[in-house]
């Protein structure tokens, strides 16, 4: 089984400038997340996604983050524009529902430097 | 809001010692705790999941409890070697979401 893709894997970018990250979940899961990892940090909840639709971004600053998934299935996350401390490791996970015992799957995350 | 802690933030051991990672949350009301292993550049794996009802779960050399009242969990790593560095994480759930500790980052020394 494949696992959770994710593109690009590193990222430089000045700040003031967008970027966008993409993410493929597993075939078949329902629920799609997006984390932000600081240096030395858990990871914080950004988004998640039930199939298209949102069910929770209370802690996206949606000023400068937007995030989509297309027909329940790829997602992109994006950045417009960039600030420095925005500087982190950007990880999407996807798990086959929200059950109390169902398990997140991370992919390999997008580390992203502001400059 | 939940608030997870783990200590220590770092740790190293000569190889073939125990490990004992130790994690603590504020809030009891969970569904389940999780322990997450994160290598250098790489995603997170997950280790063990141990549900609200369980008191501990067992994998390999790897061992976790789970105290819900006093709001604490152990991973207990048995025997220790070089490819058990990394950095552990703990992680709680509560309804839909996942909070997370900052991680105990580990150094076996061979």
């Amino acid at each position: 089984e494949a696992g959770v893709a994710q593109s690009p894997r590193y990222k430089i970018i000045e700040k003031r400038q967008s970027v966008a990250f993409w993410c493929n979940p597993i075939s078949g899961h329902a629920t799609l997340y997006w984390y932000q990892q600081i240096l030395g940090q858990g990871p914080k909840l950004l988004i998640q996604f039930q199939n298209n639709g949102v069910v929770d971004d209370s802690q996206l600053p949606k000023d400068r983050f937007s995030a989509e998934r297309l027909k329940g299935v790829d997602s992109t996350l994006k950045i417009q524009p960039a600030k420095l401390e925005d500087s982190a490791v950007y990880l999407c996970a996807s798990s086959l529902d929200t059950g109390p015992t169902d398990t997140q799957y991370f992919g390999p995350g997008t580390r992203l430097t502001v400059l | 809001k939940q608030e997870v802690t783990q200590i220590p933030a770092a740790l190293s051991v000569p190889e073939g010692e125990n490990l004992v990672l130790n994690c603590s949350f504020t809030d009891s009301a969970i569904y389940n705790l999780q322990w997450f292993r994160q290598d250098p550049g790489k995603g997170l794996t997950s280790l063990l999941l141990i549900q609200s009802s369980q008191r501990e779960q067992t994998s390999g050399r790897l061992n976790a409890s789970l105290d819900k009242s006093s709001g604490r969990s152990t991973l207990y790593i048995a025997a220790s070697q070089p490819g058990d560095s990394a950095t552990y994480l703990c992680a709680v759930r509560n309804d839909y979401k996942l909070s997370f500790g900052a991680g105990t980052t580990v150094t076996v020394r061979a």
